[in-house]
């Protein structure tokens, strides 16, 4: 069975701290790994990685995959109360773009 | 550019009941899937609609249907509803719905109560 597995399931730092989030998968017909912040409702997309090895990187956010050992990390330098949030990371598989889910990581950065 | 619009916000139905969620999909989007959020859990895939055809389907009954309109608007029709059925509808819309590999960009959600 398909499965996304993220850690930790919740994290408590300071502003200025940095943190790394963790996405490990077992997924057949692998496609693509997303990130997505999700503060209230709306699931925001942060990063699409399609290949193992290339940084993609955002501001203080960055993002690797490593398809051989299946996992992808998130980095967030230098860490904001704004950035507290639940960090979700997906799988695309197959041809019908369905994205499988993790649990998601809680993020909660104190001042 | 307009983003992922859903309707309504918010949606209490007793059991039995039949509900229809909408949404409208990111302007030059073709392809909208679906997902239900219960409380501390990731989005579970329901199904995906291209073309106004069903492309993928996840492990839901088949009380939970949907349309795509012509303008790559949606809905979510779930009929005989269960408790188990409150949660956060997702809808989430992506240009072209084949090789997994387009971004999905997500609407603020429909909060379904079942009681």
């Amino acid at each position: 069975e398909d499965k996304v597995v993220q850690s930790p399931l919740s994290l408590v730092v300071h502003e200025g701290d940095t943190v790394t989030l963790n996405c490990s998968y077992e997924v057949t017909n692998f496609r693509s790994l997303l990130w997505y912040k999700q503060e209230k409702k709306a699931p925001t997309f942060l990063f699409m990685l399609t290949s193992s090895g290339i940084e993609k990187k955002s501001g203080r956010l960055s993002s690797i995959l490593d398809k051989k050992e299946l996992f992808s990390i998130l980095n967030i330098t230098a860490t904001q109360t704004g950035d507290s949030a639940v960090y979700l990371c997906a799988v695309g598989s197959g041809n019908t773009g369905k994205l499988i889910f993790g649990q998601g990581t809680t993020l909660q950065v104190k001042p | 550019e307009t983003g992922v619009t859903q309707s309504p916000t918010h949606l209490i139905k007793t059991r039995g009941q039949q509900v229809t969620l909408r949404c409208s999909s990111q302007s030059g989007h073709n392809t909208v899937s679906w997902y239900q959020q219960a409380l501390g859990q990731g989005p579970q895939f329901i199904f995906q609609y291209y073309r106004e055809e069903e492309n993928g389907r996840g492990n839901f009954p088949p009380r939970f249907s949907g349309l795509q309109f012509p303008n790559y608007s949606s809905e979510l029709n779930v009929n005989a509803l269960e408790l188990d059925d409150s949660a956060l509808y997702l809808c989430a819309s992506s240009l072209e719905g084949t090789a997994g590999t387009r971004a999905q960009y997500f609407g603020p959600g429909t909060r379904l109560t079942v009681l």
